[in-house]
This record gives structure tokens, sequence and C-alpha cells, in this order.
């Protein structure tokens, strides 16, 4: 069965610097779909950022980035440049069938003023 | 714009009494899902509509139940709500098995069991 262990429940970053948040997942699969989800208090669930488990370069939207490994099976988001709107709860999920979605247990991202 | 809506945002049940959350897209995707999460935790997936495919997660409590009478509609039946049930609903489409993209959420419904 498929697992994401994201083991850091809380993790804190000064504004303007960067933050690395972990994730692993154990999977069989060889195709598959990595994400990570913001969610920020009270509000809705949305998108940061995708990897395509074929795909040898690590995907970067903008300040967010990801450190792709397939074979040790880990995801990390790199967060660059802090920013008070990123204090947010982080997910981060996966897929191979693009029916079922597993998610890790989260990590509570706070930015410091 | 494409999204996916869920009504109502805050929802107030006694305990015992049924209660309905809906949820729309206008996506056109294949694939609706049902989450509990409850406060800091992950979403805990109920359950998942592949086109009218019915798919039931094993721990889903009989409580809960779900309809899909067309592409854009999913409702979430909870018919005895007791008070473990207080939790944010969040509602998730996605294209499906031919497509493995990512999901979409809605902005929940926050239930409240008095």
């Amino acid at each position: 069965a498929q697992t994401v262990t994201q083991s850091q429940p809380e993790m804190s970053v000064q504004e303007a610097e960067t933050v690395t948040l972990s994730c692993t997942y154990d999977t069989s699969e060889s195709d598959y779909y990595l994400f990570w989800y913001k969610q920020p208090p009270s509000r809705q669930m949305i998108l940061v950022i995708r990897q395509e488990a074929y795909k040898q370069q690590n995907a970067t939207e903008n300040r967010f980035s990801v450190n792709f490994q397939k074979a040790a099976k880990s995801f990390s988001l790199k967060i660059s440049d802090s920013q008070l709107g990123d204090a947010a709860m982080y997910f981060c999920a996966y897929t191979n069938t693009g029916n079922q979605f597993y998610f890790g247990t989260g990590t509570s991202l706070t930015v410091i003023p | 714009d494409a999204m996916v809506i869920q009504n109502p945002r805050y929802q107030v049940t006694q305990f015992g009494k049924p209660v309905t959350l809906s949820c729309s897209q206008t996506l056109n995707h294949n694939v609706m899902y049902w989450y509990q999460q409850k406060s800091s935790q992950a979403p805990k997936l109920l359950f998942h509509y592949y086109d009218k495919d019915f798919n039931n997660e094993a721990d889903t409590p009989d409580n809960f139940q779900s309809r899909r009478p067309n592409t854009s509609f999913c409702f979430l039946d909870i018919r005895s709500p007791g008070l473990g049930d207080a939790a944010m609903y969040l509602c998730a489409t996605s294209r499906g098995s031919n497509s493995l993209a990512e999901q979409y959420f809605g902005p929940g419904t926050r239930l409240t069991v008095t």
C-alpha cells in the first residue's frame, strides 16, 4: 500500500529566509505524481507544485521548488524568500492512478516576521 | 472561472438530525471525492465517485452516504450525526485515471454538531 510520511509536524522560518519541508513515500509503482498542497488557516486547499515521477528535472514554481529523489522516495519542498502569506499547513500527496490520492499528515509552517 | 463549489460553508445540526452537504463542479471532471478533515489533521477520504461508480473506503462509517445524480453534483448525507462527526468536509475533483493530474478542492463545509 502507498504511504506518505511527513516527519515534521511543525516548522518555522524567518521572513525572507529559506525553509525545506520533508516528505517520503512508499510505492512499488514507477509512474506516479507527487504534489504539495497548501492549506492556509480557514482557507481553501490549493496546489503549490507537482512533480511527474518520469521527469528527472525538479519542478519549480517561482519561490517554490522541490528536491525529488526517486530512488530514495523523497520529495521535499523548498520555499525561498519566505513571506508571511506562506504560513499554512502543507500536505504532501501522491497518486499513481489519478483516482486515489494519498496524503501525508501535514507540516504546519509558521513564518516569523 | 471553473471551480469546485461547496454549500453551505457552515452548517450546524443537532445530534442525530440528518444533514446533507452539497458540492458542485464546473470542471467536468470524472472523479469527485469527499474528505473529512479534523483540526490540524490530514484529510481523510470517505469515498469517491468515478463517473457513476461509487467507491467506499473500508473504514467509512455506514452513517455516511453519498449521491452523485450527475457529473456536476455530489452530495454527502450524514444520517445521524454524532458529536464526533463535527469536522470540515472537503469536496475535491480530478480528471481521473486517464490523466495523472492533481485534485481541485472546494472551500469546505464546516459542520458543527450540537
